[in-house]
């Protein structure tokens, strides 16, 4: 099974809302992270949070980590067309590995 | 200038055919990555080689077999193609073999096996 799976699969929101993706995983981690992919592109990372961290920003993304509970969130402030786009998260696991396992993403259509 | 190239970006080829796809980095990093991409999306990593050393090598069928003449460029060649090989082949770089640092991808090769 699959270490990270992201919820809800699928979101369609209006521009300016806000919107929030959350990620659960099983097994401790070394660090979280997410990243975004447009239709037709590649993966672009957006932000890399430690297992020892909570809460990391940038610009308009906040993301949340709590460990106890094995889940991550993303959350995207005031949202506009062009993040209309699959996001991901990848978790690196703990205890010294070195490759990322990518949960199965959220969909996210942010509608004018 | 793009980061992480690759070529082609679409590949359309018959069953059992033998093709090879092309990963260019110009970022200087020493790691480098092929990951799968199936039809639901699910990303999957297949090889990773630190400065021409292989250093992940999942459970992938050994049709494939990739290639680093340096550190700059990770090629994937693929034997006696099959139609579950369909996929999108996303090349990747990163600038630490342990996972510590993100992760540049490039855009993508589609291959569709008729």
């Amino acid at each position: 099974s699959q270490q990270g799976e992201e919820d809800p699969q699928a979101l369609s929101i209006q521009e300016g809302e806000n919107a929030t993706m959350n990620c659960s995983y099983k097994t401790s981690i070394n660090n979280l992270q997410w990243y975004r992919q447009n239709s037709g592109r590649g993966l672009v990372h957006l932000i890399l949070i430690r297992s020892n961290e909570r809460e990391k920003h940038s610009g308009r993304l906040r993301v949340t980590l709590d460990t106890s509970k094995k889940s991550s969130s993303l959350l995207i402030t005031a949202s506009r067309a062009a993040d209309t786009a699959s996001y991901f998260c990848a978790t690196l696991l703990g205890g010294g590995g070195n490759k990322l396992t990518f949960g199965t993403g959220t969909q996210l259509k942010v509608e004018l | 200038d793009t980061a992480v190239s690759q070529t082609p970006k679409y590949l359309v080829t018959q069953m059992g055919n033998d093709k090879s796809i092309k990963c260019e980095q110009n970022l200087g990093h020493d790691t480098m990555y092929w990951y799968k991409q199936d039809s639901k999306k699910f990303l999957k990593i297949m090889f990773s080689y630190n400065n021409k050393e292989l250093i992940i090598n999942e459970t992938v069928p050994n049709r494939f077999s990739p290639k680093s003449p340096d550190k700059a460029h990770l090629n994937l060649h693929i034997n006696s193609l099959e139609l579950g090989d369909s996929a999108v082949y996303f090349c990747a770089s990163s600038a630490a073999r342990d996972g510590q640092q993100p992760q540049h991808f490039g855009d993508g090769t589609r291959l569709s096996i008729l």
